[in-house]
C-alpha cells in the first residue's frame, strides 16, 4: 500500500524557470511532510519541511505548499538551476514516527 | 565530521554469506532509522531505534536481518545468509525526537551487491 506517491518519475525543465515537484498521500493522520533531494550514489539530503498546520513553507529558492484537503504538496524551485538536476523524494511522519518516502521524481535542469 | 557514517560504502559478497553493517548517527540524535532503496524505488522503512529500544520493524524485514543499537550510540546491520534479492543501498538515517517531529538526517549508505 503505497500511502505517498509521486506520479511523475521524471520532470524536464529549463534553467531559470520554475520546477514544481508534486506529491500526494493518502494517510490524513500524517503531520508532517519533508523533501529530500538524492544524487546518485549519495544518501538523501533533506532539503525542507512542512507541519500540518500550516500551508506554506519558504527556505530560499524552495517553497513547500501542503494543501491538506486534496492530501497534496508541491515542491516549487525557483529560479531553477543546473545543480538543481537529482532525484527529489517526497516523505511524510505520522506522530513522530518513522517516514514513509515516495518513490522520487529525477529531474533534469537544461542550460 | 559531524553528520551520520556508514561504513562500508561498499560491500561485494557471495550469495549465503553473513554480512554486517555499522551505523554511526549524529551524537547527540536518540532516533535512529534503517531504510533500504532498490533502483528506481524510495526509500523502504527496515527498523528505527529510539535510543536502545528497537521501536518498530517492517515486514520487509525477515528473520535473516537483525538490528542493534547497544547503549544507544552506534548501529548495526546484519544479514544472514545473503539472497540476490538482498541487492541494494542500505541507508541508516538519525534525528532528534523530543515529542515533535523533526528531520531526519542520512548518511551516505552501504551498496551491497551480492553475487
Amino acid at each position: 500500500d503505497q500511502q505517498v506517491k509521486q506520479n511523475s518519475p521524471s520532470l524536464s525543465v529549463q534553467e531559470g524557470r520554475i520546477s514544481i515537484l508534486n506529491c500526494d498521500y493518502t494517510n490524513s493522520m500524517f503531520d508532517y511532510f519533508l523533501w529530500y533531494k538524492k544524487y546518485p550514489a549519495e544518501g538523501p539530503t533533506f532539503l525542507i519541511s512542512i507541519s500540518s498546520i500550516k500551508d506554506k513553507n519558504e527556505d530560499g529558492r524552495f517553497t513547500v505548499f501542503l494543501n491538506k484537503s486534496a492530501k497534496h504538496l508541491s515542491l516549487h524551485i525557483v529560479p531553477s538551476q543546473p545543480g538543481d538536476s537529482a532525484v527529489y523524494f517526497c516523505a511524510a511522519i505520522q506522530g513522530a514516527q518513522k517516514l514513509v518516502f515516495g518513490q522520487g521524481t529525477r529531474l533534469t535542469i537544461n542550460p | 565530521d559531524t553528520g551520520v557514517s556508514q561504513n562500508p560504502r561498499h560491500k561485494i559478497t557471495k550469495r549465503g554469506q553473513n554480512v554486517t553493517f555499522r551505523c554511526d548517527p549524529i551524537s547527540e540524535h536518540n532516533r535512529l532509522y534503517w531504510y533500504r532503496q532498490t533502483l528506481g524505488q524510495g526509500p523502504e522503512f527496515l527498523t528505527y531505534f529510539q535510543n536502545e529500544a528497537q521501536l518498530e520493524k517492517s515486514r520487509l524485514l525477515s528473520d535473516r536481518f537483525s538490528a542493534e543499537r547497544p547503549k544507544g550510540s552506534f548501529s548495526t546491520l546484519e544479514i544472514q545468509r545473503t539472497e540476490q534479492g538482498d541487492s541494494a543501498m542500505y541507508l541508516c538515517a538519525s534525528s532528534s525526537v523530543s515529542g515533535m517531529n523533526t528531520e531526519a538526517f542520512f548518511g551516505q549508505g552501504t551498496r551491497l551487491t551480492v553475487v
